[in-house]
């Protein structure tokens, strides 16, 4: 089955304990990309990616980090975690940029304490 | 990347049309116009793309006057199921950015 996974699916830590939440998809789709989601902000997008090492700041990167390495996998590095980041956060791929459609994990709810 | 402006949120009864405009003044010539739906802890999921006049699937229509300024995402008959948020997107056809912007969208209440 086409999809995108995201592992934890819910996580709470402590402020300061570096995380990574990992993307993967089976799609061999070229574009990947990260969100959060928070109340009243809707969708905002952190960090994507073209292709294989390729990567670029979305509108809100402060405080994360990610890695293109395969093509199919895309984490998100949280390295000093902190209260203000705790959120909802998709991934997404699609087939070459962002203009293709959107295919969207199910969600990380990461809670930061 | 072209601004949308849409309402924050909307409500309706089961079984009544439903039209959600999203506005989009400058919107440049090679730009697509996509809708995205979004249910509650789920991630979002394309709905419908277009780029002038009229556009219809399974699901719903996408109405886009002359002058592409604006759009319509019309969904018929709504449910109770069709509770979620509805995204607006412009986004260019050909692009070296990588940017895409969601916004807040429009939550769709449908009530009983």
């Amino acid at each position: 089955e086409a999809q995108v996974t995201q592992n934890p699916r819910y996580l709470i830590t402590v402020t300061g304990k570096k995380l990574t939440v990992t993307c993967s998809q089976n799609m061999n789709h070229e574009y990947m990309s990260w969100y959060r989601q928070d109340p009243g902000l809707g969708l905002r997008q952190i960090y994507y990616s073209m292709n294989v090492e390729v990567t670029d700041k979305g509108d809100v990167p402060e405080g994360y980090k990610v890695s293109r390495k395969e093509k199919r996998n895309f984490p998100l590095i949280l390295e000093s975690p902190s209260p203000n980041q705790t959120s909802l956060y998709f991934c997404a791929s699609s087939y070459r940029d962002q203009s293709d459609t959107q295919y969207f994990g199910p969600g990380t709810r990461l809670t930061v304490l | 990347l072209a601004k949308t402006t849409q309402p924050i949120s909307m409500d309706s009864y089961e079984g009544q049309e439903v039209n959600i405009t999203c506005s989009h003044n400058n919107i440049a010539t090679n730009d697509y116009i996509t809708w995205y739906q979004q249910f509650p802890s789920q991630g979002p999921r394309f709905i419908i793309q277009g780029y002038k006049t009229k556009v219809t699937n399974e699901v719903a229509s996408l109405f886009i006057p002359a002058d592409r300024k604006s759009s319509t995402l019309s969904l018929p008959r709504v449910s109770l199921s069709d509770t979620a948020v509805y995204y607006c997107l412009v986004d260019p056809g050909s692009s070296n950015t990588g940017k895409l912007i969601f916004g807040q969208g429009t939550t769709l209440q449908v009530k009983p």
